[in-house]
């Protein structure tokens, strides 16, 4: 069955540090999205692609950066972990239907 | 600015009851509206997907429906179970965009 698996599951790390999450779809969905989702925040947008060497800012886009390379991958990194950054983390894709599929996200831990 | 709501934010039931869950958009300009389950701890998992042109979907004991010009949409659950426990949300793909704008989500409480 066709999927999306994010890794690694649980992460914690430093104030400072490169942090990236990993987000693999084998759906061959064309838009990708990575969503982080705070109590009292819901889920907010940090960057998304519709495509291959196409990516673009979402509403929560400061410290986050992200590059398509293939259809199956959208890496989100963090440049300098802050513990603002603290959150879970989810990866989703659409494909023609517009049905969104989510991974089971990413625990980041900034200490 | 499309923005969406979903009330009640939570809602404690005991098993075996009928439930309808709402959810209100302020644009009808959309292309999609879906629904959501997520368990604690959990990625969110669709339950239900209603295209624009449809007026509703069925998936076993759910029922969602989608009236755009009233900016509204209801999932009805029957015969709920302690396993329907879990956090609903909707969220609506406005038109000429692939963002989803989500609802903050209704918590259900099923007792046995």
């Amino acid at each position: 069955d066709a999927e999306i698996t994010q890794s690694p599951r649980h992460k914690i790390t430093e104030t400072g540090r490169q942090v990236t999450l990993a987000c693999h779809q084998t759906w061959n969905h064309n838009n990708m999205f990575w969503y982080r989702q705070d109590l009292g925040h819901g889920l907010r947008l940090i960057h998304y692609s519709y495509g291959v060497q196409d990516t673009n800012k979402g509403e929560v886009s400061d410290g986050y950066s992200v590059s398509r390379s293939n259809t199956e991958d959208l890496p989100l990194t963090l440049e300098s972990a802050a513990s603002s950054q603290t959150s879970v983390y989810f990866c989703a894709s659409t494909g023609n239907t517009g049905e969104l599929f989510f991974g089971e996200g990413s625990r980041l831990t900034v200490l | 600015k499309q923005e969406v709501t979903q009330i009640p934010a939570a809602l404690s039931v005991p098993e075996g009851e009928n439930l309808v869950l709402n959810c209100s958009f302020t644009d009808s300009a959309i292309y999609n509206l879906q629904w959501f389950r997520q368990d604690p701890g959990k990625g969110l998992t669709s339950l239900l997907l209603i295209q624009s042109s449809q007026r509703e979907q069925t998936s076993g004991r759910l029922n969602a429906s989608l009236d755009k010009s009233s900016g509204r949409s209801t999932l009805y659950i029957a015969a709920s179970q302690p396993g329907d426990s879990a956090t609903y949300l909707c969220a609506v793909r406005p038109k000429g965009f692939q963002k989803l704008v989500f609802g903050t989500g209704t918590r259900l409480l099923v007792s046995p």
